[in-house]
């Protein structure tokens, strides 16, 4: 059974600190791996993506992978009250476009 | 442009009921999938189709039926509604592109079964 396992939380962060998120996932097949921020009562809103080994930035934040360990990371820098959500861990069925699989999403909340 | 849309947004309804659950997409994306969102089991997918008249089933299909005769609708039908298909639905869509795909989700239906 394909899994995806984040730290449920909460986690408290001070305001302008780095918020660290960590996912795993038990299927090496996976090709495709994404951040998703939902607020509560929203749906979720994608935030990131990556599909290659290493870091990807995009603003304020990075995402990091690697494959060998089945790990996926999302840092968000200079943290802010506004990025106090639960995010979602996702990666694709390694069959391709048929659906994802979330991990059940970490709570993050910044402390102003 | 509105995207991706999901009506209603809050229904009620009495076990044993067939309710239908509408998504409307705007993108003209291939890909459109129904999730269910849970307290302790996070997003689970339901059904997806690839494209008009193709659909398949995902981690949790039992007791709903999905059908795609337009590319831009996907809606998915509870036959007989349980207690237990009380969940918040999403709509979500995507177009593949090589091996990447990125999904937008509606705002999602809140389904109380009582």
């Amino acid at each position: 059974q394909k899994e995806v396992e984040q730290n449920s939380g909460p986690l408290s962060v001070p305001e302008g600190a780095i918020a660290s998120l960590n996912c795993t996932y038990s299927d090496r097949g996976s090709q495709s791996f994404f951040w998703y921020r939902q607020y509560s009562g929203k749906s979720p809103e994608l935030i990131m993506f990556i599909y290659s080994n290493g870091d990807k930035e995009d603003g304020r934040f990075t995402a990091q992978l690697n494959k060998a360990s089945q790990y996926v990371s999302l840092l968000i820098r200079d943290s802010q009250p506004s990025d106090s959500a639960t995010y979602l861990c996702a990666v694709n069925r390694a069959r391709g476009a048929d659906g994802l699989t979330f991990g059940k999403g970490t709570h993050l909340i910044i402390q102003p | 442009d509105a995207g991706i849309t999901q009506s209603p947004r809050y229904k009620i309804t009495e076990t044993g009921r067939q309710v239908t659950l509408m998504c409307h997409q705007t993108w003209s994306h291939s890909y459109m999938f129904w999730y269910r969102q849970d307290l302790g089991h996070g997003l689970r997918l339901i059904y997806y189709s690839a494209a008009a008249d193709i659909t398949d089933k995902g981690e949790v299909p039992d007791g709903y039926v999905v059908s795609r005769s337009k590319t831009e609708n996907f809606p998915l039908t509870l036959e007989s509604a349980t207690r237990s298909q009380t969940s918040v639905y999403f709509c979500a869509s995507s177009e593949l592109a090589g091996r990447r795909y990125e999904q937008y989700f509606g705002p999602g239906t809140r389904l109380t079964v009582t």
